[in-house]
């Protein structure tokens, strides 16, 4: 079965340090997301790719990068932790823009 | 004033009961998604719909495009129905990706 995965599950970093969140899908979709959810203020866009070689920077971008180098996979940097960067994330992946979205099981950050 | 408001913000009932959690935006939409977190923290996608009525199970989604209005109703709710409850507005075009989020109902069924 198609499926979305987040790796790791749980992270544990200090400030300062370059992070990478992996999100793999097999539904052959085009477009991938990745989103950070907090108390009180719900899912929020933080980058976004339509395609390959394709990225896009979403409402809460500073601080992460993400690239676009096949159509399964939209890893997401953080280049420095900070502790406003704590939360749990989660990648999700859509075939087209108008066609519902599928969410991965997210990844617990917690930077120190 | 955020753009997706969904009400109530929690919402506690006994099993059986018939369940009513709205939404309303104040965004040009294409669809509109409802979304399921469990008490774990998966998240699952129930239904988009951009016009009318849909229903799955014991699920039903309704909107109401003129007025930008839609609800989620759950029927004979069950303890397993515990979960927040998510609304999304597609909002199609302009630079900031395609989903904006309610920040979600709380609901907690009591056997």
């Amino acid at each position: 079965d198609a499926e979305i995965t987040q790796s790791p599950r749980h992270k544990i970093t200090e400030t300062g340090r370059q992070v990478t969140l992996a999100c793999h899908q097999t539904w052959n979709h085009n477009n991938m997301f990745w989103y950070r959810q907090d108390l009180g203020h719900g899912l929020r866009l933080i980058h976004y790719s339509y395609g390959v070689h394709d990225t896009n920077k979403g409402e809460v971008s500073d601080g992460y990068s993400v690239s676009r180098s096949n159509t399964e996979d939209l890893p997401l940097t953080l280049e420095s932790a900070a502790s406003s960067q704590t939360s749990v994330y989660f990648c999700a992946s859509s075939e087209i823009t108008v066609t519902e979205q599928f969410f991965g099981p997210g990844t617990r950050l917690t930077v120190l | 004033k955020n753009e997706v408001e969904q009400s109530p913000q929690n919402l506690t009932a006994q099993e059986g009961e018939f369940i009513t959690i709205n939404c309303s935006y104040s965004v040009g939409i294409s669809a509109l998604h409802w979304l399921q977190q469990h008490p774990g923290g998966g998240i699952v996608s129930l239904f988009m719909l951009s016009s009318g009525k849909k229903k799955h199970g014991r699920l039903i989604a309704t909107i109401n495009i003129q007025e930008k209005h839609s609800s989620l109703h759950i029927t004979a709710s069950h303890p397993r129905d515990s979960a927040v409850y998510i609304c999304a507005a597609l909002h199609y075009g302009g630079s900031q990706g395609n989903l904006i989020f309610g920040k979600g109902t709380k609901l907690s069924v009591k056997p």
